[in-house]
């Protein structure tokens, strides 16, 4: 298995409504990670965890809560998001090795919109 | 983050023609990233280079890092219309580090 799942593919939830966002991977990868993307722009770093821990938290707002039950999975929670959250969400995983970290595996997205 | 910038922004050549992005970081990185997203798709790795001035090639894409490790290239020979997509650099500063900071992108068209 090569390949990153995310769960679901489309999502449009409420300013009120609590929703997660689900991210699965098979490799054997100990870094998971997620990106937001908006339209016509880079994918920008959220969050990222090495071993199940929460390494890097790039400033996100408290609104997204990331959380890592084991080590094939990665999800994202999410409370009174504004309409500008509205993106697509980006998960991906990486092997890590003594040599440095190898290319990302990204799933190919949950779009999210807030209404 | 780091500010890693790409250029140009859209590039439309005819198929054939050579193409040529150019990512350029403010800082030094450690080893930089390339990766290819279609149009409605996800980044997909294409891939990493860690060494000062280091050339690979894959097929008809050649990427290049910089000696100061600041800057890298992506050239591909003779375009074809499978080309099409946004083309993002992603650097690291820290070699065994795993974040990387996407570069601004460079969306390539190919004209059949």
């Amino acid at each position: 298995d090569t390949e990153v799942t995310q769960t679901p593919k489309h999502l449009v939830m409420g300013m009120t409504n609590k929703k997660s966002l689900k991210c699965e991977q098979h490799m054997g990868h100990r870094a998971m990670y997620w990106y937001k993307q908006k339209a016509k722009k880079p994918p920008e770093l959220m969050f990222v965890y090495s071993y199940e821990k929460l390494s890097i938290n790039e400033s996100v707002p408290s609104r997204f809560s990331p959380e890592c039950p084991n080590s094939s999975l990665l999800n994202l929670h999410l409370h009174a998001l504004q309409p500008e959250d509205s993106a697509l969400y980006l998960c991906a995983s990486s092997q890590e090795t003594g040599d440095g970290t190898y290319g990302y595996t990204f799933g190919s997205g949950t779009r999210l919109t807030v209404v | 983050g780091q500010q890693v910038m790409q250029i140009p922004q859209y590039q439309h050549v005819q198929e054939g023609e050579d193409f040529t992005t150019y990512c350029n970081s403010s800082t030094t990185l450690s080893n930089i990233q390339w990766y290819k997203q279609r149009p409605g798709g996800h980044p997909v790795f294409l891939i990493q280079l860690v060494k000062s001035g280091e050339v690979k090639k894959q097929k008809r894409l050649t990427f290049q890092f910089g000696e100061a490790k600041k800057n890298s290239s992506l050239h591909i020979t003779a375009t074809q219309t499978t080309d099409v997509g946004t083309y993002f650099c992603a650097g690291s500063l820290v070699f065994t580090g795993n974040q990387f900071y996407f570069g601004t992108g460079t969306s390539l068209t190919v004209i059949p």
